[in-house]
């Protein structure tokens, strides 16, 4: 069944540790997306890639980096987690002429 | 500047009343809007999209309206249920990038009481 997933579906770590979190889609997409929200608020682009090797920063800056070796995988990866970057992760996929998809989120907490 | 207003910011009506969500954009050029429900917890999962010369579109119990010359929609919910307690996000998307890019509203955070 064509879907993308997000794991972990929530994370709370310690500060200073290096975390990635996990998006994959079986949709065949060539356009994925990482967008952060805090709670009541709107959601924030941090990352996008056009396809593989292609990746770029959003509107909201991050510390986060991300890459983009295989068509269906879009990790996103703090090397150094801090409190502030507490918050829900959504990653989403698209490919031309169809609407984006999102996947489950994940909910994270840093101490 | 390009942005997605909301309201009301939240809404508690009682199982089986019809609600009406808005939504003002000042996104251009325009592309297409769309609906999302995002249940607690979870990612949007898109309810309709309209294009610019669509002024209305329907899924089940949820119809939605476009006002492109306003730069309006609204979302109307009939015989609400349990289930459609959830943050209701409308999106709007120009067409000024190959990207397609999407602008979203804070959401309504609609409670349906039994």
């Amino acid at each position: 069944e064509a879907d993308i997933y997000q794991t972990p579906r929530y994370l709370v770590i310690g500060t200073g540790k290096k975390i990635t979190l996990e998006c994959s889609q079986t949709m065949g997409h060539d356009k994925m997306y990482w967008y952060q929200q805090d709670p009541g608020m709107e959601l924030h682009l941090i990352h996008y890639s056009y396809g593989v090797n292609s990746t770029e920063k959003g509107d909201l800056s991050s510390e986060s980096t991300v890459s983009r070796i295989r068509t269906e995988h879009f990790p996103l990866t703090l090397e150094s987690a801090r409190p502030s970057h507490t918050s829900q992760y959504l990653c989403a996929s698209t490919s031309l002429g169809s609407e984006q998809f999102f996947g489950p989120g994940t909910r994270l907490t840093v101490l | 500047k390009n942005q997605v207003e909301q309201s009301p910011q939240s809404l508690i009506i009682l199982e089986g009343k019809n609600c009406t969500l808005q939504c003002n954009y000042t996104v251009s050029p325009f592309s297409n809007l769309r609906w999302y429900k995002q249940d607690t917890g979870r990612g949007p999962v898109s309810l309709t999209i309209m294009t610019f010369s669509e002024n209305t579109k329907s899924n089940g119990r949820y119809t939605a309206t476009l006002d492109a010359d306003t730069k309006q929609s609204s979302l109307h919910i009939t015989a609400s249920q349990l289930s459609d307690s959830a943050s209701y996000i409308c999106v709007v998307s120009d067409r000024g990038s190959t990207l397609g890019r999407l602008y979203f509203g804070r959401g309504t955070q609609l409670t349906v009481w039994p």
